[in-house]
């Protein structure tokens, strides 16, 4: 079945230590998403990939770096220079905007505990 | 300019009830107008989408209504039911936008039987 897996569903970190969360599609999509969901505020964008090796920052993107090496993965960092990292992170993945609908398609999502 | 604000934040609902929830977007070149459904511990799904040039759209028991006017547009579940309790989005894109969808803040449904 095609489909968006994020590992791992769970992660815990102490202050201070960068973190790296998986993502892998197997869909053939050409553009990547990473958001983050915090209660109450919806999803924020952190950083979108259109094509391999390249990438843009979203609204929140300090505090992160994601990388686009391969077409079926992008990876998220999250850096210790991010202030409040406790949070839900959600891949996503489309086929390119503007080609005909493009809905996104999610992840399951990890869930980071930083203490 | 980007911003899409929805409401109620949260929504308790008799099983067989009208749920609806509310969106209102700013920006004027948004002309897609999805709905995402999200269960707990689970991502969100497209549920139903609509575009500017129709009013409303009727999927089953979810219905969008578009007010182009007014810049609002708003989901409404009929018959509702317990495994309807999830958390909705909206979200608006501008066609062709590589940032893809904005998202409302969410609506948590709650279904009592």
């Amino acid at each position: 079945d095609g489909g968006i897996t994020q590992s791992p569903k769970y992660l815990f970190r102490k202050e201070g230590q960068n973190v790296t969360l998986s993502c892998e599609q197997n869909l053939n999509h050409d553009a990547m998403y990473w958001y983050r969901q915090d209660p109450g505020q919806g999803l924020r964008l952190i950083y979108y990939s259109q094509i391999v090796n390249d990438f843009q920052k979203g609204d929140i993107a300090e505090g992160y770096s994601v990388s686009r090496e391969k077409k079926e993965s992008f990876p998220l960092t999250v850096t210790s220079a991010q202030k409040n990292p406790t949070a839900f992170y959600l891949c996503a993945s489309s086929i390119l905007p503007g080609v005909g609908n493009s809905p996104l398609h999610f992840g399951n999502g990890t869930r980071l505990t930083v203490t | 300019q980007q911003q899409v604000k929805q409401s109620p934040q949260s929504l308790i609902v008799q099983k067989g009830g009208i749920s609806i929830i509310n969106c209102a977007y700013e920006n004027t070149a948004f002309d897609y107008f999805p709905w995402y459904q999200q269960f707990p511990g689970k991502g969100p799904a497209l549920l139903i989408a609509i575009r500017p040039d129709v009013s409303e759209k009727k999927e089953g028991r979810f219905t969008i209504s578009f007010n182009k006017s007014a810049k609002q547009f708003s989901l409404h579940i009929m018959d509702s039911q317990p495994g309807d309790s999830a958390t909705y989005f909206c979200a608006a894109s501008n066609t062709g936008s590589a940032r893809q969808l904005t998202f409302g803040s969410g609506t948590q449904l709650t279904v009592l039987p």
